[in-house]
């Protein structure tokens, strides 16, 4: 079964910290993805990777950074945290399929972040 | 732009009961189409995922059906039980765009024991 995993299931941080949320995959996956989930907006992709060193930037990059340095991690950092950031952080990682394209989504159990 | 619009936004029904969760996108070109269900704080769980050039995916009870050229699908959930009870969610990747997958805003189920 695959497995994916994120540091902290709850996070409280205050205003202006910097964050980083882990996520870590064991199944050898191309692609790990970093998603905002907030009520009646959805889920909302923050920045991808594809490969080791290599991201994407996702529909709502701003105030986030992202780091991949070994292929089964991936980290998503809050280089000044807001109150705005407060939110459900969900990873997830993929395979890469035919043409470069994401197979099947496999997500974490989510990290719920407070920012006061 | 793609847009993906899940209909009904909530549903109860009686336990034993068959019923379909509707998801419509509006860019016929997509790479995959993918069900999962979330419980309440948590993560979701991959359901189902059919190819663009599949018409169907069956898992137990559930079965997913797509029809790309009118924008479609459905989850189908046979005689539901009470933990049949989340969030249900589609989100479809497609061919334009890069990777982005685009998800629906998503269905609440409850069943009734």
């Amino acid at each position: 079964d695959v497995k994916v995993t994120q540091s902290s299931r709850y996070l409280v941080k205050r205003t202006g910290e910097k964050v980083f949320l882990e996520c870590v995959q064991d199944m050898d996956h191309e692609n790990m993805f970093w998603y905002r989930q907030d009520p009646g907006l959805g889920l909302r992709l923050i920045y991808f990777s594809y490969d080791v060193k290599m991201k994407e930037k996702g529909d709502i990059p701003e105030g986030y950074s992202v780091s991949r340095e070994k292929k089964e991690r991936f980290s998503l950092i809050l280089e000044s945290a807001s109150t705005n950031q407060t939110s459900m952080y969900l990873c997830a990682s993929s395979e890469l399929g035919a043409g470069g394209m994401p197979y099947e989504q496999y997500f974490g159990p989510g990290t719920r972040l407070t920012v006061t | 732009k793609q847009e993906v619009t899940q209909i009904p936004a909530a549903l109860s029904v009686p336990e034993g009961e068959n019923l379909v969760l509707n998801c419509s996108f509006t860019d016929s070109a997509i790479y995959n189409l993918q069900w999962f269900r979330q419980d309440p704080g948590k993560g979701l769980t991959s359901l189902l995922l059919i190819q663009s050039s599949q018409r169907e995916q069956t898992s137990g009870r559930l079965n997913a059906s797509l029809d790309k050229s009118s924008g479609r699908s459905t989850l189908y959930i046979a005689a539901s039980q009470p933990g049949d009870s989340a969030t249900y969610l589609c989100a479809v990747t497609g061919v334009t765009g890069g990777f982005k997958t685009i998800f629906g805003a998503g269905t609440r189920l409850f069943v009734k024991a």
